[in-house]
């Protein structure tokens, strides 16, 4: 069975400064893992993934996350944090076919 | 692309009251996805189908949960009769036919209210 942790329930953070939010996954075989942000009010919306390859993946609004598997771990980063970037973010791990098992979500919150 | 489209987007309903929400995925997307999402329990898987046909119904709560999928444009999920701890936000999503990876686009969702 898969599942994905994401140990944090909130991240703070000031406007300007790196942020990070964690998660960490448990699958069999290789796993497609995903980065979603939700909005308030609004559906999740694809970030970014990792499929195979660089371990470095780069998405949308300049957040990148870095798959370690030695520590089964997807974290994800923005080098300077927005206030806009403050929602709700999920983490999910996929086996490669069929469904994908989400985290518990963090909410981030960037200060002014 | 119009995205995923659920409607409606708010149904406040009562107790014992049949509630149907309905899904329009993006066209070609091979496989739809219905989740519910509250604070208690965060994001719950319910159903997925795969090209319309039902592969995994073990999130679907009880009895009073059903879900339809008739053709590839359209699915249902009707709770009858409905109770206040249905109350949640409903997401409908889908998928495209990738073999590298199943990113989920989800529609805006509907939130439901049982009174």
């Amino acid at each position: 069975a898969q599942s994905v942790a994401q140990p944090e329930d909130q991240v703070n953070v000031a406007e300007g400064n790196p942020l990070t939010v964690k998660c960490t996954y448990s699958v069999s075989g290789n796993p497609y893992l995903f980065w979603y942000v939700q909005y308030p009010n609004r559906g999740l919306q694809f970030l970014l993934k990792y499929i195979t390859g660089d371990n470095l993946v780069k998405g949308s609004y300049g957040f990148e996350a870095e798959f370690n598997k030695s520590q089964t771990s997807f974290h994800l980063k923005k080098p300077s944090a927005l206030v806009s970037d403050s929602a709700l973010y999920f983490c999910a791990v996929s086996p490669g076919a069929g469904k994908s098992t989400f985290g518990d979500g963090t909410t981030l919150t960037v200060k002014p | 692309d119009a995205g995923v489209i659920q409607s409606p987007r708010h149904e406040v309903t009562e107790m014992g009251q049949e509630v149907t929400l309905r899904c329009k995925p993006i066209s070609g997307h091979n496989s739809l996805f219905w989740y519910r999402q509250t604070m208690m329990r965060g994001l719950e898987l319910l159903i997925y189908f795969n090209n319309n046909v039902p592969i995994d119904d073990s999130g679907m709560p009880e009895d009073r949960f059903s879900a339809k999928m008739p053709n590839a444009s359209f699915s249902t999920l009707k709770i009858q009769p409905s109770e206040p701890r249905d109350s949640a936000v409903y997401f409908c999503a889908s998928t495209p036919p990738d073999s590298l990876g199943h990113t989920q686009y989800f529609g805006p969702g509907t939130r439901l209210t049982v009174l």
